[in-house]
């Protein structure tokens, strides 16, 4: 069966410093790949995702970048965060099934600057 | 994407059926019905899918109306693990850069 991991589960960080979180999946090939944001009482926003090694598209403009540097390993990192980047961070995958596309998603990191 | 109206809450005891509406009066014909959940703190979570018939898996049921306009999820035997925030969502089968749009969602309290 599928699972996915993301670390660390919380993180606490001051303003101005890097962000690295990490999400991997195993038991499926070739997925394709989410990171999500989930403030405070909002809903989910699509930051990031991807079809392969390397291919990474954006969704908004962003102090966050991605990368997919494995088949089953995507990352998202920032080089100074903000205040306004606290969060709940959430990766997910996908595979096409018959045309459409469920999403399972990680345990989520959350994410406070300080 | 067509919209989605639930109930903000309801409650249920614990060992009965759990029913949560959802209309989606301007659903279209190729769009399918989703139901995800989110326990607290915790990722969302994937329940079912369907189009037109009814679908049931190992979590739930998933009753869609013949017109399409609304549909019911069922947890035959609601536990206290079920007490979640409930996303009805319709959407049509797209590509890789699908992205889940979650509204409100109905928030289910599962009572000892």
């Amino acid at each position: 069966s599928q699972t996915i991991h993301q670390w660390p589960a919380t993180l606490v960080q001051p303003v101005g410093s890097p962000l690295s979180l990490e999400c991997t999946v195993e038991g499926t090939s070739n997925p394709n790949l989410y990171w999500y944001r989930q403030a405070a009482g909002r809903g989910l926003q699509l930051l990031f995702y991807s079809v392969g090694i390397g291919q990474i598209s954006s969704e908004v403009p962003q102090n966050l970048s991605a990368s997919r540097p494995q088949d089953r390993q995507f990352i998202l990192s920032s080089k100074k965060l903000l205040l306004s980047d606290s969060g709940f961070y959430l990766c997910a995958w996908s595979v096409a099934s018959w045309g459409y596309y469920e999403q399972y998603f990680g345990p989520g990191t959350r994410l406070t600057v300080t | 994407d067509a919209k989605t109206t639930q109930p903000t809450s309801m409650d249920c005891a614990e060992g009965r059926a759990a029913n949560l509406p959802c209309n989606h009066s301007t659903i279209s014909g190729n769009e399918y019905v989703y139901w995800y959940r989110q326990i607290h703190s915790q990722g969302p979570q994937y329940i079912i899918h369907g189009l037109k018939n009814n679908e049931t898996n190992e979590m739930a049921s998933l009753i869609i109306t013949e017109d399409r306009k609304s549909s019911t999820l069922i947890l035959p035997h609601a536990t206290l693990r079920d007490t979640a925030v409930y996303y009805c969502i319709v959407r049509a089968p797209t590509g890789a850069n699908s992205k889940l749009t979650f509204g409100k969602g109905i928030t289910l309290s599962v009572r000892p």
